[in-house]
């Protein structure tokens, strides 16, 4: 059982560039999300989706797009990278009602340079 | 808005020693609260999830209470050991999960 599968784990990009976080799991959750980390910072909420074809916007949704066409995958989308965005990236999911713990991935350290 | 705090942001002890890290927040209104292990440069490992209906959690060595009315809980840790050394997070959730900025631990063998 592989959890959440997050890819890549390291990247550098220009500012300017565009790139696609890819995030995975093999659990049939249907809530999933991501977040980013910061020094002296707790995560903070970019994006969410309760289930196929419903997303959502967390805390700091500027800068990203997400979409999601499976219950599997929830891809995080830097559209122009800026250096604001250097940061570890985390997906989570979770199932839907109960109280469930989340379950997250390794992360996705990126720096824009 | 839901904040977290997590008080010290660091602490350093002997082995053998009891930890006691704290975590407080703003709204009582959640349905759980989770505590994480986070490694330098990896992801985060859930150590306990308490529901909020429930007053504390126990996992081996590892012991976490929670006072809704109060906003706060508190991981105990027994014995410490230097394998113990890490950041621990504690997240509240509502609506979304809301993080503290976490406690980094060092334990001096």
């Amino acid at each position: 059982n592989a959890g959440v599968t997050q890819t890549p784990k390291f990247q550098v990009l220009k500012t300017g560039q565009s790139m696609t976080l890819q995030c995975a799991q093999d659990m049939n959750h249907e809530y999933m999300s991501w977040y980013r980390q910061d020094p002296g910072m707790g995560l903070r909420l970019i994006h969410y989706s309760v289930g196929a074809g419903i997303t959502d916007q967390g805390e700091v949704p500027n800068g990203y797009n997400v979409s999601r066409s499976t219950t599997e995958d929830f891809p995080l989308r830097l559209l122009s990278a800026a250096p604001s965005q250097t940061s570890v990236y985390f997906c989570a999911s979770r199932p839907t009602g109960g109280q469930q713990p989340q379950h997250f991935g390794d992360g996705t350290r990126l720096s824009i340079l | 808005k839901q904040e977290v705090t997590q008080i010290p942001a660091a602490l350093s002890v002997p082995e053998g020693e009891n930890l006691v890290l704290n975590c407080s927040f703003t709204d009582s209104a959640i349905y759980n609260l989770q505590w994480f292990r986070q490694d330098p440069g990896k992801g985060l490992t859930s150590l306990l999830l308490i529901q909020s209906s429930q007053r504390e959690q126990t996992s081996g060595r590892l012991n976490a209470s929670l006072d809704k009315s109060s906003g706060r809980s508190t991981l105990y840790i027994a014995a410490s050991q230097p394998g113990d050394s890490a950041t621990y997070l504690c997240a509240v959730r509502d609506y979304k999960l809301s993080f503290g900025a976490g406690t980094t631990v060092t334990v001096r063998a």
